[in-house]
């Protein structure tokens, strides 16, 4: 079953404005992981945010963590149109000694140049 | 080189055919992994490896046999699939960790398979 949920779906904003992404999980984490995936390709690593981390800073990328809500969010500042992709966060739990990532359901970001 | 290399690209077969999907990294790491990903879904986990062995396999039809030969090198070998195992089949890997907190996955550009 999936771990993460994510909000929204879709997002369609201007260039130049900041992009919002929500995700909830459910169970206890490790750390929590957001990618970006173009067209149906490979998935790239953006950033990683420990459980004992309440936020994190990338370039243009914040990410918070809300352990006890069980959230995280993903910030893109000045949004450029090379940022359009789908964006998943990614669960780590501990499974006996490997960690498995399971991933949200995504948001579909557009950036209207 | 940070780069996980998957071929091929596009693989069209027939429900009776046998082929293999091939995902190779040179990063030294020690844990390799399949997902299956359909479209506009997340990636799904399908199998780990952890030192060339099998540590996770998601409860995946037998119709998909996952084979690691060495440090580098992942296989996927596919027979007898069904249609609805079309989908997008992505290898990752990353330094596995023990009692610690995991690395980033690094993943390949994925092959996308068509079940006729």
């Amino acid at each position: 079953s999936q771990q993460g949920e994510e909000d929204p779906q879709a997002l369609s904003i201007q260039e130049g404005e900041n992009a919002t992404m929500n995700c909830s999980y459910k169970t206890s984490i490790n750390n929590l992981q957001w990618y970006r995936q173009n067209s149906g390709r490979g998935l790239v690593h953006l950033i990683l945010i420990r459980s004992n981390e309440r936020e994190k800073h990338s370039g243009r990328l914040r990410v918070t963590l809300d352990t006890s809500k069980k959230s995280s969010s993903l910030l893109i500042t000045a949004s450029r149109a090379a940022d359009t992709a789908s964006y998943f966060c990614a669960t780590a739990i501990s499974n006996f000694g490997n960690e498995k990532l399971t991933f949200g359901t995504g948001t579909r970001l557009t950036i209207i140049p | 080189d940070t780069e996980v290399t998957q071929t091929p690209k596009h693989l069209v077969m027939g429900m009776t055919n046998k082929k293999s999907l091939k995902c190779e990294q040179h990063m030294g790491h020690r844990a390799m992994y399949w997902y299956k990903q359909k479209a506009k879904k997340p990636p799904e986990l399908m199998f780990v490896y952890s030192y060339e062995k099998l540590s996770i396999n998601e409860s995946v039809p037998s119709r998909f046999s996952p084979e690691c030969p060495n440090s580098s090198l992942l296989n996927l070998h596919l027979h007898a699939l069904q249609p609805e195992d079309s989908a997008l089949y992505l290898c990752a890997s990353s330094q596995p960790q023990v009692l610690a907190l995991r690395d980033t996955q690094y993943f390949g550009p994925g092959t996308r398979l068509t079940v006729l």
